[in-house]
């Protein structure tokens, strides 16, 4: 079974700084894919990032960029230059490879961005 | 806009009924994911289909049945409802059924509110 840890329910953040929303995961699989996704208040769920086990090199999208620490087992997300409009839920999530695609959430973390 | 389409946005019915959620994948999509929101359990993986056939099967409730039509749209049919299937109901897409890894595009979903 996989397990996702996201131990932070809240966050707070200056406009134009970085933040890091930690994400730790357990899993026996050796491959396996690891995912960040945003939730701004109006509910919709928006793909960030995508980071595969085998990947040498983080992953990064623009302003966002993945910690990958696969001994450690954790995929932190960095944002850099925050904007207001990061202010949402962010979660973290992964995935196994084979038995087909699903994604196993963590709890979430609440991003304010403030002035 | 992710490209997926979820119908209705807003659901209220009564406990004991039946309902139907519908969803339309992004253009090229094969697999098609239900998920489940709610307060006390979080984001949950409900089912997977793949090009109309079930790949993955998740927390899914017996009282809970989906299918994928031919023409890739799928439906998440919820009956005996409970007070505590009250959820946010997400359908989400993607190109490949789980050989690889590719990310997953969410719909608005579906807020279900059972009274």
């Amino acid at each position: 079974a996989q397990k996702i840890t996201q131990t932070q329910p809240g966050m707070f953040v200056q406009e134009k700084e970085a933040v890091t929303l930690d994400c730790t995961y357990d899993t026996s699989d050796q491959s396996y894919g690891l995912f960040w996704y945003k939730q701004p208040s109006s509910g919709e769920m928006i793909f960030l990032i995508y980071q595969g086990s085998y990947d040498e090199q983080n992953a990064t999208e623009g302003r966002y960029s993945l910690n990958f620490q696969k001994a450690r087992k954790s995929a932190n997300l960095v944002i850099s230059a925050s904007q207001l409009g990061d202010s949402a839920m962010y979660f973290c999530a992964m995935s196994p490879r084979g038995g087909g695609n699903k994604l196993t959430f963590g709890t979430g973390t609440q991003l304010k961005v403030e002035l | 806009d992710s490209g997926v389409t979820q119908t209705p946005k807003h659901l209220i019915t009564a406990t004991g009924q039946r309902v139907t959620l519908r969803c339309s994948p992004r253009s090229g999509d094969l697999s098609v994911y239900w998920y489940q929101q709610s307060l006390d359990q979080g984001l949950q993986f409900l089912i997977q289909y793949y090009n109309g056939e079930e790949r993955a099967k998740g927390n899914i409730l017996e009282r809970f049945s989906a299918q994928q039509f031919p023409d890739l749209h799928s439906e998440l049919n919820l009956s005996s409802l409970e007070l505590g299937d009250s959820a946010l109901y997400f359908c989400a897409s993607s190109v490949g059924g789980g050989q690889h890894y590719n990310e997953q595009f969410f719909g608005p979903g579906t807020r279900l509110t059972v009274l």
